[in-house]
């Protein structure tokens, strides 16, 4: 049980388009998901919590215009990263808490990889 | 707001040694402290978590202790093995009275069992 799936696993774009991350949990509802960003060789950063049918609460320093994130449903969070551009390149990962589950474990995805040219 | 620091960045160890991983964490009203391994590319891995109301954890070779007073908390593998070697991060949540738990992660450690 608690499986989180990531779509796509890996994606290289072109600078200046926008891109689309999904985060679904696969056999539980998750009201709460988060993503993160790693860079090579460091920690996963939080970027924002993703609250089902209401707005994302974005960490300092992350632009909500720039990385749009979108819950509306208990098994599917998105991601899009608009206008990409190289600097955005890293590996992205969602976690997903269990609604049911008292504790505050979080489950996370297989990570997207993004390659921005 | 909440900072978590983790020594030492790099650990080697010889198969079948132990290895301990040290965090601190700046905010008391932490209460939630899950370890996570994670092999390169691939998604963490909650290993095992310690909430604060224990002082010590244990699943088979791996350990957490937790000393609220010091705030801080530790990852013991003991008989390490060669699939032990990886990066670990520690964690912590901020609870703002209502507003969902968020983890803030350590930097990370990365054990290198030799064989």
């Amino acid at each position: 049980g608690a499986v989180v799936s990531q779509h796509p696993s890996w994606v290289i774009c072109k600078s200046g388009t926008s891109v689309k991350i999904e985060c679904r949990s696969l056999d539980f509802q998750a009201t709460t998901m988060f993503w993160y960003r790693q860079f090579p060789k460091q920690s996963l950063m939080l970027m924002a919590t993703s609250n089902e049918g209401s707005k994302a609460t974005y960490e300092q320093g992350v632009e909500k215009d720039k990385f749009l994130i979108n819950h509306a449903s208990l098994t599917l969070s998105t991601l899009t990263v608009t206008s990409a551009h190289p600097e955005d390149s890293s590996f992205y990962i969602c976690s997903a808490r269990d609604s049911r589950q008292i504790q505050e474990t979080q489950y996370f995805g297989p990570g997207t990889r993004l390659l921005v040219l | 707001g909440e900072n978590v620091e983790q020594h030492p960045s790099t650990l080697s160890v010889q198969e079948g040694d132990s290895a301990v991983i040290k965090c601190t964490y700046s905010d008391s009203a932490s209460n939630y402290f899950p370890w996570y391994k994670q092999e390169l590319g691939k998604r963490p891995q909650l290993i095992i978590d310690i909430r604060s109301n224990v002082g010590e954890k244990k699943d088979q070779r791996i350990a957490v202790t937790l000393n609220k007073t010091a705030k801080h908390f530790s990852l013991h593998i003991t008989e390490t093995q060669p699939e032990d070697s990886a990066v670990y991060f520690c964690a912590a949540t901020v609870n703002y009275g209502g507003a969902t738990n968020k983890l803030i992660f350590g930097t990370g450690t990365l054990l290198a069992v030799q064989p």
